[in-house]
This record gives structure tokens, sequence and C-alpha cells, in this order.
């Protein structure tokens, strides 16, 4: 159990700007979260996968987010046109269905700055 | 809309010294309440599922109880290593997969 990894774990940048994170869960989950948490804030939903298909999405995320997960392996969750609004931590989790659906296992995050 | 509300935001205290952490919230039929913990700069880590009202979990100094509006955190005799955030965060309906988190509370145990 390598855990859940993530990358880039910092991203830097300019308004505007086109950003990618990546999510590598735990070999064996076949569900994966992405959330988005700012500074004194908890965790916010903002999309479900199940192996590959995307079966939740939440209304927070408007038309620049877009997220996949083919071959329900890894996932990538772009941002285009990036705003200052979504500097945030963008975390990725994942489950096992042998588990209660709550449990989930966080990655460290990847922190993004826009400037 | 479901919410959740923690409080007290932050909270000191001595290492040895009890206390509890309050999670009030409201949703749409209960699916589970969970406890999570976070340090800084990491990603939160999995401590309690609580299913129904009457229910208690524990692990270690960590005791966690439901009722029909709200959950409690009970740290007792804590340490210095106990320090952290605590999030609580609800699932509502039957099939839904999202987990609504409340804002934490940021435990301090000093020395």
């Amino acid at each position: 159990d390598t855990g859940v990894s993530q990358d880039p774990r910092h991203k830097i940048t300019k308004r505007g700007q086109n950003v990618t994170f990546r999510c590598d869960p735990i070999s064996e989950h076949n569900r994966l979260y992405w959330y988005r948490q700012t500074l004194g804030q908890g965790p916010e939903f903002l999309t479900y996968f199940q192996n590959e298909a995307q079966l939740e999405k939440s209304r927070l995320l408007s038309d620049r987010f877009s997220a996949e997960r083919p071959k329900g392996s890894f996932s990538t969750l772009e941002i285009q046109r990036t705003e200052q609004g979504d500097s945030a931590m963008y975390l990725c989790a994942s489950s096992s269905f042998l588990r209660g659906t709550g449990e989930l296992f966080f990655g460290e995050g990847s922190r993004l700055t826009v400037l | 809309e479901d919410q959740v509300t923690q409080s007290p935001e932050a909270l000191r205290l001595q290492e040895g010294e009890s206390s509890s952490l309050n999670c009030s919230y409201t949703v749409s039929g209960l699916r589970g309440l969970f406890w999570y913990r976070q340090d800084p700069g990491k990603g939160p880590e999995f401590l309690f599922t609580l299913y129904s009202a009457g229910e208690e979990k524990e692990k270690e100094r960590l005791k966690a109880t439901l009722t029909k509006k709200e959950s409690f955190l009970h740290i007792t005799a804590p340490k210095p290593e106990d320090s952290a955030t605590y999030l609580c965060a609800v699932q509502a309906r039957q099939g839904a997969q999202k987990l609504v988190f409340g804002q934490g509370t940021r435990l301090t145990i000093n020395p």
C-alpha cells in the first residue's frame, strides 16, 4: 500500500494559464475523488469516478474544470484559463468498494497559486 | 442544502486536559458521519465512521459519538501529538458519494 500520490505538489502559475494535476490512487481502489480546500476551510467536493466513469460532479465545477480517469487508473484534473480564485489545495482521494463509502484515503495534495 | 458546522474553530489544551469537539449537521437523510484528522500540509486521515444515533467508536484517546443532530469527538488525556485539525463530514442520500465537510477544529495540545 503505497498511498495516494499527487503531482505536482506545488504549482505557481499566472492568471489565464492552464494547469493539470495528476493523481495516482491506491492500486486496488476503484473509486477516485477530487476535492478542493482553501485555507481554514474543510475540503469541498469536486468530482467522483467509479473506475473510468465520472458519476458525480459538483455544481461548483465550472466549465473551466475537467477531470478524466482513462482506463480507471490514474486521474487528471485540468483547470483552463486559471483565475486567482482557483488558488487552493487540490486533494485527490481513493477508496475501495470493500470499505465504507466515506472511508477515503487522501493524497498530500497539489497546492495551486495563481498570480 | 446539507451543512456541517464545527465548534470551536480553535481549541488550546494542556497535556492531559480532556475536552470535546462538536459537529452539528443538517442533512437530507444521513448515510454516514465521518471524522478525519488533518496535519499541516497533509491530506486528511480517516478516523471514524458513525451510521446511527447512539453509536460510539473509540481509538486510543479519541471517542466519537453521534446523535440525530450532532456528533462529538471526545479527547481524553490528550498528548502533544494529538495536535491537528479535526474535520467532520457527512454523506447524504443513498447512492451519493459526496462528503460535505465542516470547516474543522484546530486543536493544539501544549506540553
